[in-house]
């Protein structure tokens, strides 16, 4: 696609259930970031995959979180046992190689995610 | 680990007026790139600037400059001739090298920017 996609754009969950969120970078694009953002507030860095590997997995908040990207393109984020303070919007973002300091992001329209 | 600050929560501005929104950062790291980029009510971030560290010009993007002053730690955008469109969030970033491979943008807390008619 032209853009970066992300599924579902929007997700109610029960507290305590399991969720997926796809991710589905510009196509060629090797690194791709995830973040949170909670109402309000500025994005929180979750996850940076190069290709298919994660050198960077410093923000994910607890071990309830992970990620994996497959092929070099798309990526899923799960959330096990979600819990409410996990209610935000998850953003992704892909860029062309992920190795420059004037790189800049392309980002999805995210996924709200809401725990009920 | 680095920091970015946006002092302003909320901006009033009238139509046709410039703005300026703040941005600090801190950063040990002597390479690093400044970027601001815009959220408007649809969510998505939308690019908006770019400056790098070594580069010695303000950049400029149509409408929109950065005033880069680099002993200050400072990036604010600037906007001219605002634009009822402008009316959005606005999220300074910054990204650095540290060891290799780009760190993921750390980002400000944003500015609400309300044009209004």
């Amino acid at each position: 696609g032209a853009g970066v996609s992300q599924s579902p754009s929007n997700k109610v969950t029960e507290k305590g259930k399991d969720v997926e969120l796809r991710c589905d970078p510009i196509s060629g694009h090797t690194a791709l970031y995830w973040y949170r953002q909670s109402l309000g507030q500025g994005l929180e860095f979750l996850i940076y995959f190069q290709g298919n590997s994660a050198p960077d997995k410093s923000g994910l908040p607890s071990d309830r979180f992970s990620a994996e990207r497959t092929g070099g393109s798309v990526s899923t984020l799960t959330i096990q046992r979600t819990q409410q303070e996990d209610s935000a919007v998850y953003l992704c973002a892909s860029s062309p190689h992920g190795t420059a300091t004037n790189e800049k992001l392309f980002f999805g329209s995210g996924t709200q995610l809401s725990v009920l | 680990a680095q920091k970015i600050t946006q002092t302003q929560p909320g901006m009033f501005v009238q139509e046709k007026e410039a703005v300026t929104l703040d941005c600090t950062y801190d950063t040990s790291d002597q390479s690093y790139g400044l970027f601001w980029y815009k959220q408007p009510s649809s969510g998505e971030m939308i690019f908006l600037i770019y400056q790098g560290s070594y580069d010695e010009q303000n950049a400029t993007e149509g409408r929109y400059s950065l005033n880069f002053q680099k002993a200050r730690k400072s990036a604010n955008l600037v906007i001219s001739a605002s634009q009822l469109g402008d009316s959005a969030m606005y999220f300074c970033a910054m990204t650095v090298h540290s060891g290799g491979g780009a760190d993921g943008l750390t980002f400000g807390k944003g500015t609400h920017l309300i044009i209004q008619p």
